[in-house]
């Protein structure tokens, strides 16, 4: 069966540091995202790609960056992280022709940074 | 720009009770529309989706139709279970490109 995987499922980190988390998907799908989730904020974007060497700055992009180099994998990658940057991070894919398509979810990296 | 507001949370429910989440938008265009649920310690999963005016989306026991005179898309249960408790967002797409709008959430939590 098709999934979206990502990894590490959870990540301590010290200020300062690079971080990079994957997110891999075998749906072959041509769109990837990458959110964060906190609290009384919901869902907020952070970068998508809609194809190998696309990518796009989300609402909250600062401090992160992102590289599509094949169809399956988007890493997400914190350049100097910070403790605002704690959070929850969500991949997610879909199919780009049809805005009937619903996006599909990783299950999530709990980042913590201290 | 494209927005959705979905009625704040927690919802505390007795198990069979009737559940409602209000959920309105606004979009230029046409959007589609989705619930997505996520369980404690998961990822958002697609509960229903409605893509045209009238549509209505339905999945385990769950209900939305998608009003456009309204601009309303809310969550319907007629009887909730303990297994039911989860955050429900409500979201739109606009184009084909994929790029999803999310309200932020509102958590149900149902009690036996």
């Amino acid at each position: 069966d098709a999934e979206i995987t990502q990894s590490p499922r959870h990540k301590i980190t010290e200020t300062g540091r690079q971080v990079t988390l994957a997110c891999h998907q075998t749906w072959n799908h041509n769109n990837m995202f990458w959110y964060r989730q906190d609290l009384g904020h919901g869902l907020r974007l952070i970068h998508y790609s809609y194809g190998v060497q696309d990518t796009n700055k989300g609402e909250v992009s600062d401090g992160y960056s992102v590289s599509r180099s094949n169809t399956e994998d988007l890493p997400l990658t914190l350049e100097s992280a910070a403790s605002s940057q704690t959070s929850v991070y969500f991949c997610a894919s879909s199919e780009s022709w049809d805005r009937a398509y619903e996006q599909y979810f990783g299950p999530g990296t709990r980042l913590t940074v201290t | 720009g494209d927005s959705v507001t979905q009625m704040e949370g927690p919802v505390t429910l007795s198990e069979e009770a009737f559940l409602t989440i209000n959920c309105t938008y606004t979009a230029t265009g046409y959007p589609s529309l989705f619930w997505y649920v996520q369980y404690p310690g998961e990822g958002l999963q697609l509960l229903l989706k409605a893509t045209k005016a009238d549509d209505k989306g339905s999945n385990k026991g769950f209900e939305a139709t998608y009003r456009k005179e309204t601009t309303s898309f809310h969550l319907e249960k007629g009887s909730v279970q303990v297994s039911d408790s989860a955050v429900y967002f409500c979201a739109l797409k606009t184009d084909s490109w994929g790029k999803l709008q999310f309200g932020a959430g509102t958590q149900v939590v149902v009690t036996p």
